[in-house]
């Protein structure tokens, strides 16, 4: 079966750096995605990785190793806006995304 | 530039109902697609399309119907509503597949009593 696991609620300092773990078993890969999602709205997109390596956008990186099937997000200089769920998503062999139930992560001051 | 929309917003429905969610995309994009969102389980996909005339079946299709006319539209059908369907029902478009990011809209809020 398809399988994406991710830590079901994390909390962290604001100012503070976190990591976020994403760990997938699927049928084929075509890549990673991370989104992110605030309560009561839409999931939004955040990143993607097709190979191996860390990505940086800003205070947001991710990182992926396909051979581990692993992947994580990192918040850098975390701001209270940052409180929301993070959702990990893998493209698998017939281009349909499988999503992880999401982390939600709570940033206190 | 609206993006994605999505009508209505929410609805409490009687069982046994049948409803259409609305979902209109302004960007062009060929690929579309329904999800469901559940407390506790990652977003689900329902039905997808890759093109205008063509529709597949995703991971939770029972129970659903879609259609795609033109490029711009994918109507989701409950053809009789039960309660296992309340749930938040999200449309999402992107420009292809493979590597291409989905954009989503707002979401519908649908109760079955």
């Amino acid at each position: 079966g398809q399988n994406i696991d991710q830590p079901t609620e994390m909390t962290a300092t604001e100012g503070a750096i976190v990591q976020i773990n994403c760990t997938y078993q699927t049928s084929g890969f075509n890549g990673l995605f991370w989104y992110q999602q605030h309560a009561g709205e839409a999931p939004t997109f955040l990143s993607y990785n097709v190979l191996d390596g860390l990505e940086e956008k800003g205070r947001f990186s991710s990182f992926l190793s396909r051979s581990k099937g692993y992947s994580y997000l990192l918040l850098k200089e975390l701001q209270m806006k940052d409180s929301a769920s993070y959702l990990c998503a893998v493209e698998d062999s017939n281009y349909q995304l499988i999503w992880g139930a999401g982390t939600k992560l709570i940033i206190k001051p | 530039i609206a993006g994605i929309t999505q009508a209505p917003t929410s609805q409490i429905l009687a069982a046994g109902r049948r409803m259409t969610l609305r979902c209109t995309q302004d960007m062009r994009h060929n690929a579309m697609y329904w999800y469901r969102q559940d407390l506790g389980l990652g977003l689900r996909l329902i039905h997808y399309s890759n093109t205008a005339g063509t529709t597949g079946k995703g991971e939770v299709p029972d129970g659903y119907s879609v259609s795609r006319a033109n490029t711009d539209d994918f109507p989701l059908t409950l053809a009789s509503a039960v309660p296992s369907q309340t749930s938040v029902y999200f449309c999402a478009s992107s420009p292809g597949t493979g590597g291409d990011t989905q954009y989503f809209g707002p979401g519908t809020r649908l109760t079955v009593l």
